[in-house]
C-alpha cells in the first residue's frame, strides 16, 4: 500500500479557512467510508480529530469538518486559530490494513 | 481517564530483537481492539498492525513490511499490549505508538517509545 497523498503544507491567517486534501485510490479512500484525520502537535502523539469521513471525535471543535468525494478526502479547518498549527495526517482503511497520508503542515500566519 | 504508556524502547544493533510494552488503564481493556503505529524521525505515520479483542477472535493484522519479523500480542490479565520485534533493520528506527481502535480509527494514543537501530 502506498501512502495517501497530501500537500506538504497549507497556511492561512487567523479566522480564515484552510482545506487539506488526501488522495488515495479505489482500494482505500474511494472504497470505504473509513477515513480518519489526526492532528499532531510538535513533539506530541497524534490525536484523533475525525473518523468515518465526517464524524468529529469527542471534544473536537466543530471548526473541523471532513468529507470525501471519490478517491479524495478533505479536512476543512474553519476559523483558523493559532493552536491549530500542527501536522495533520489522513488515514484510510484499505481492506484489513490501514494506510496513512504523507502529512500536511498547517501554518497559521 | 484513558491512558496508554509505552515502554521498552532503546538502542539495538541491526539484526537484534526488542519487545515493546503498552500498559493501559481507564477503559475496558478486554473489549478493546489495539494497534501499533510508528513514525521515523522527521517522517510520517505508518500503521504496523493491530489485534482484535479475544471476544472478536483475537485476529492479528500486519503491514507487509513487518510481517514475519514483528508479532503483536496482548495479556488482558496485565492490561498490556506487546510488540515483539525481531531481525530489526536500520529502517525500523522510529517512535512506536500504541493506540486503542474505534470505528476504523485510532482513538487514544500513548506518548510513544523510541527505538533506534544502529551499530
Amino acid at each position: 500500500q502506498s501512502a495517501l497523498t497530501q500537500p506538504r503544507s497549507v497556511s492561512g491567517s487567523p479566522g480564515q479557512s484552510v482545506t487539506i486534501f488526501c488522495t488515495g485510490t479505489s482500494s482505500d479512500v474511494g472504497g470505504y467510508n473509513y477515513v480518519s484525520w489526526y492532528q499532531q502537535l510538535p513533539g506530541k502523539a497524534p490525536k484523533l480529530m475525525i473518523y468515518d469521513v465526517t464524524q468529529r471525535h469527542s471534544g473536537v471543535p466543530d471548526r473541523f469538518s471532513g468529507s470525501k468525494s471519490g478517491n479524495t478526502a478533505s479536512l476543512v479547518i474553519s476559523g483558523l486559530r493559532a493552536e491549530d498549527e500542527a501536522d495533520y495526517y489522513c488515514c484510510s482503511y484499505a481492506g484489513s490494513d490501514y494506510v496513512f497520508g504523507t502529512g500536511t503542515k498547517v501554518t497559521v500566519l | 481517564e484513558m491512558q496508554l504508556v509505552e515502554s521498552g524502547g532503546g538502542l539495538v544493533e541491526p539484526g537484534g530483537s526488542l519487545r515493546l510494552s503498552c500498559e493501559a488503564s481507564g477503559f475496558s481493556f478486554t473489549n478493546a481492539w489495539l494497534s501499533w503505529a510508528r513514525q521515523a524521525p522527521g517522517k510520517g505515520l505508518e500503521w504496523i498492525g493491530h489485534i482484535r479483542s479475544w471476544a472478536d477472535g483475537g485476529t492479528l493484522y500486519y503491514t507487509e513490511s513487518v510481517e514475519g519479523r514483528f508479532t503483536i500480542s496482548r495479556d488482558d490479565s496485565k492490561r498490556t499490549l506487546y510488540l515483539h520485534m525481531n531481525s530489526l533493520e536500520i529502517e525500523d528506527t522510529a517512535i512506536y505508538y500504541c493506540s486503542t481502535m474505534g470505528s476504523a480509527s485510532f482513538n487514544s494514543w500513548g506518548q510513544g517509545t523510541l527505538v533506534t537501530v544502529s551499530s
